[in-house]
């Protein structure tokens, strides 16, 4: 069956780096987008962006554009997000999501739970 | 960017009403709207796609509509396990999401 797995709960200082991971199965990883998905504690659902699992290539939402990386691990059929100079507003849950190209999310990550505090 | 005005932002309800959440986007998004799900703890779960297409699996009590920049999701005879928080998501042009509509029992 279908899956995206996510790493699990981070507790970082501000300044740190994070790096959590997304690993998909039951399907061809290249044949879909992966994209990021951040949730502030109380908040709504915010997109930060892509990466085309074929070509590498990310595309970033406005306001993650900077501090924020989407990587592969291809082989692994996984897909990174590294925050960098972690900030107290970086604090929320972030989801990965599959997508056909130019379609909506139809399988979630579990989320993942990241922590900023000093 | 393409910006979506959800509304309401809260919502309360009986079991068994109808209740209707509206998304409202900055320009024509061709109906590519989709509506999650999502209850506390979990990941969104996708109810609905362009528009009005019932993911497998959602039952027939949820409905969505609309057309240009308006559009609506249903859910007719509202029952307990449909307490949770609601989001469109237009997809015409990357991404983005409604604010949210959290349901709650009245």
């Amino acid at each position: 069956q279908i899956q995206l797995v996510q790493s699990g709960p981070e507790l970082k200082k501000p300044g740190e780096s994070v790096k959590i991971s997304c690993k998909a199965s039951g399907y061809t990883f290249t044949d879909y987008a992966m994209h990021w998905v951040k949730q502030a504690p109380g908040k709504g659902l915010k997109w930060m962006g892509w990466i085309n699992t074929y070509t590498g290539k990310p595309t970033y939402a406005d306001d993650f554009k900077g501090r924020f990386v989407f990587s592969l691990e291809a082989s692994a059929s996984t897909a990174n997000l590294q925050i960098s100079n972690l900030k107290n507003e970086d604090t929320a849950t972030y989801f990965c999501a599959r997508t056909k190209l130019g379609a909506d999310f139809d399988y979630w990550g579990q989320g993942v739970m990241v922590t900023v505090s000093s | 960017d393409i910006q979506m005005t959800q509304s309401p932002p809260s919502l309360s309800a009986s079991l068994g009403d109808k209740v209707t959440i509206t998304c409202q986007a900055s320009q024509n998004i061709n109906k590519y709207i989709a509506w999650y799900q999502q209850k506390p703890g979990k990941a969104p779960r996708l109810l609905i796609r362009y528009t009005s297409t019932l993911e497998s699996g959602t039952p027939s009590r949820f409905s969505g509509s609309g057309s240009g920049r308006d559009y609506s999701f249903s859910i007719s005879n509202v029952e307990s396990e449909d307490i949770a928080s609601y989001y469109c998501l237009q997809y015409v042009n990357l991404r983005t999401f409604g604010g949210g509509t959290k349901l709650e029992l009245k």
